[in-house]
């Protein structure tokens, strides 16, 4: 069965600081990989995916994530954080044999300490 | 290009009432996807249709749910004889196909409130 972890429920770093969220999946086949960010009673935007290729990739907003087979794990990272980041960060899956949905996380929630 | 279009973005019901969802896909886009955000979770897949066409309802509650996506017009989620469990966030997302890795991109509506009183 597919299923997507994020083990970090609430994350809260200093403005200016470097950022990682985790995400680990478990799948039997090739995933697509996708990092979305909810603001506040908004909907999701895409942050940036990985179907195949260079497994570093680089995202809007200075985000990037690396795919790591080995570990099963699609960690977004930012070098330095601003305060107009702090929102829902939600790590995504889906299967290559079966477009028809994304298996969600449940979403770290950064803060900005000032 | 206008993004995936949801309305109402805000929509209270009374126990019993039925909700209607609607979501127009973005243009050039034939695909949509319905996900539940309840509170405090991640979004659950629903339901994935094309124009007239259910394609995979795995995700949906056996009762009471349906949506479709006619050849006209938006896909429409209904929910008959709400209950206060179905409160949540309902987005809607679209992608132009699935058949090269870039199709297969979902871009999601902001969203519909549902508050069942």
């Amino acid at each position: 069965a597919q299923s997507v972890t994020q083990p970090d429920i609430h994350i809260t770093v200093s403005e200016g600081a470097s950022l990682e969220l985790r995400c680990n999946y478990s799948y039997g086949a090739t995933p697509y990989l996708f990092w979305y960010v909810q603001s506040p009673g908004q909907g999701l935007q895409l942050l940036l995916k990985y179907f195949s290729g260079d497994t570093l990739v680089q995202g809007i907003k200075g985000f990037e994530a690396e795919f790591k087979r080995s570990q099963s794990s699609f960690n977004l990272r930012k070098p330095s954080v601003h305060w107009s980041d702090a929102a829902e960060y939600f790590c995504a899956v889906g299967a290559y044999s079966s477009a028809s949905k994304l298996n969600f996380g449940s979403g770290t929630r950064l803060s900005i300490r000032p | 290009n206008a993004g995936v279009m949801q309305n109402p973005r805000h929509l209270v019901r009374r126990r019993g009432q039925e909700a209607r969802l609607r979501c127009s896909p973005m243009k050039g886009h034939s695909h949509v996807y319905w996900y539940r955000q309840l509170p405090e979770e991640g979004l659950k897949f629903m339901v994935y249709l094309q124009k007239e066409n259910i394609i995979d309802e795995s995700g949906m509650p056996k009762e009471r749910f349906s949506a479709e996506f006619p050849k006209e017009g938006p896909s429409i989620l209904r929910i008959q004889q709400v209950v206060r469990g179905d409160s949540a966030a309902y987005f809607c997302a679209s992608s132009p196909g699935i058949l090269r890795d870039t199709e297969r991109e979902q871009y999601f509506g902001p969203g519909t409130r549902l508050t069942v009183t």
